[in-house]
């Protein structure tokens, strides 16, 4: 499977605090994705990464790649409690396209 | 609006009997997609289907049926052959691979074996 992993499983922080998360994967990719999810709901999309980009940003979201080590990383900058989600990296691969596979996640916690 | 609508939301099963769990979309997409998330857990990849008529076995079909006779529906049988089948179920659906494969999301389906 090329699943991507993310770290770390839980993350804790502080309103006004800094949030980052980890992805890697196994196989070579076209993109990455990073999704929210909140509790019992549909995940929505945040933000694409290609696999020719080493960096994106979208509002407080800060997405970077690294295609050598097939790892990316999800920055929320300047967490609110609302951001209180869990988040998903998802990659389809060079070979199988339309097969997205999304890894087991990071549960993040925002403090008020 | 235009969007993926699951249905029902809430669904109990007795042990033994299949259900099928509806999913619908107005975006005109191409490709749709089934997935299992249990509690706590990542989503695992059950079906997909690129166009009509066409679908393949994602890392957890065994247990599942689906079809593809409309482009707009993409219906999850759950067969009394999945042991286990007490989870949330997410459809999803994907535009033209030219606007790259971001995915969109229905609210889901809670299936509960009672």
């Amino acid at each position: 499977s090329q699943q991507g992993e993310e770290d770390p499983q839980a993350l804790s922080i502080q309103e006004g605090e800094n949030a980052t998360m980890n992805c890697s994967y196994k196989t070579s990719i076209n993109n990455l994705q990073w999704y929210r999810q909140n509790s019992g709901r549909g995940l929505v999309h945040l933000i694409l990464i290609r696999s020719n980009e080493r960096e994106k940003h979208s509002g407080r979201l800060r997405v970077t790649l690294d295609t050598s080590k097939k790892s990316s990383s999800l920055l929320i900058t300047a967490s609110r409690a609302a951001d209180t989600a869990s988040y998903f990296c998802a990659t389809g691969s060079k070979t199988s396209y339309d097969k997205v596979i999304f890894g087991p996640g990071t549960s993040l916690s925002v403090i008020p | 609006d235009g969007g993926i609508t699951q249905s029902p939301k809430y669904l109990f099963r007795k042990e033994g009997q299949n259900v099928t769990l509806s999913c619908e979309q107005n975006l005109n997409h191409d490709a749709m997609y089934w997935y299992r998330q249990d509690p706590g857990q990542g989503l695992r990849l059950i079906y997909y289907s690129q166009i009509v008529n066409d679908f393949q076995k994602g890392d957890i079909a065994e247990g599942y049926s689906v079809s593809r006779e409309k482009k707009e529906s993409f219906p999850l049988t759950v067969t009394s052959a999945q042991k286990n089948p007490t989870a949330f179920y997410l459809c999803a659906s994907r535009r033209d691979r030219s606007s790259g494969n971001t995915i969109y999301f229905g609210e889901g389906s809670w299936l509960t074996v009672v």
